[in-house]
């Protein structure tokens, strides 16, 4: 069983498209993370949510404490934004992580 | 400050072999967490190390080994290789145990023959 399911595991979208990508887990946590990993392996916090939404550019994520739920959003998507997004979360002592979602934008 | 660090950025071994992996956290930085990534398995923790002492343990076995020194840097080894280790190692600091805000390093892809 896993603790984090994330979904699509594949998305491809046009330039400008917007973009869900969607997490739910099923433990209890005091918060939630969206990170992103480029080809070559490095990853970067994208955002860290312990309720309602933030915004980071084009980049917007919400959470739902109630129905253990979380969505990334990107508008006006960019072929830079072409990444693998992963949710993590931390219930006691170590992180559990979704299998990510590989998302490629075309230009 | 610099970010963390990990060397070597590769590494090719033989089945049967050990390896050691090294980790530098960023400055000031005192826990590092070392992650396994496997295309079928994802993402997955193998240990934190705070202060020199290992505070929490994926579900690894003990052929899986870490350390940290008194200057943060943090050593993993894994010994009597097996094709299925294969994978990119990822670690990561924060400035606290258990600390929510993590840092990555570029990883260490080891391919096991």
């Amino acid at each position: 069983k896993n603790e984090v399911e994330q979904s699509p595991q594949n998305l491809t979208a046009q330039e400008g498209e917007f973009i869900t990508i969607n997490c739910s887990y099923s433990v209890g946590i005091s918060a939630l993370h969206w990170l992103q990993q480029h080809p070559g392996g490095g990853i970067v916090s994208l955002f860290m949510l312990s309720s309602g939404k933030k915004k980071h550019g084009r980049l917007i994520a919400t959470i739902n404490i109630q129905e253990k739920h979380s969505s990334l959003h990107i508008t006006a998507s960019h072929p830079r934004d072409s990444a693998v997004y992963i949710c993590a979360v931390k219930p006691a002592g170590q992180f559990y992580f979704g299998t990510g979602t590989s998302l490629t934008v075309i230009p | 400050k610099a970010g963390v660090t990990q060397t070597p950025r590769y590494l090719i071994k033989t089945r049967g072999q050990q390896v050691t992996l090294s980790c530098s956290p960023i400055s000031g930085h005192r826990s590092v967490s070392w992650y396994q990534q496997t295309p079928g398995q994802g993402l997955q923790f193998l240990f934190e190390y705070f202060s020199e002492t290992q505070r929490n343990k994926g579900n690894f076995p003990g052929r899986f080994s870490g350390r940290q020194f008194s200057n943060s840097r943090s050593e993993m080894n894994v010994s009597t290789l097996e094709l299925g280790d294969s994978a990119l190692y990822l670690c990561a600091s924060s400035l606290v145990s258990g600390g929510e805000t993590q840092y990555f390093g570029p990883g260490t892809r080891l391919l096991v023959l």
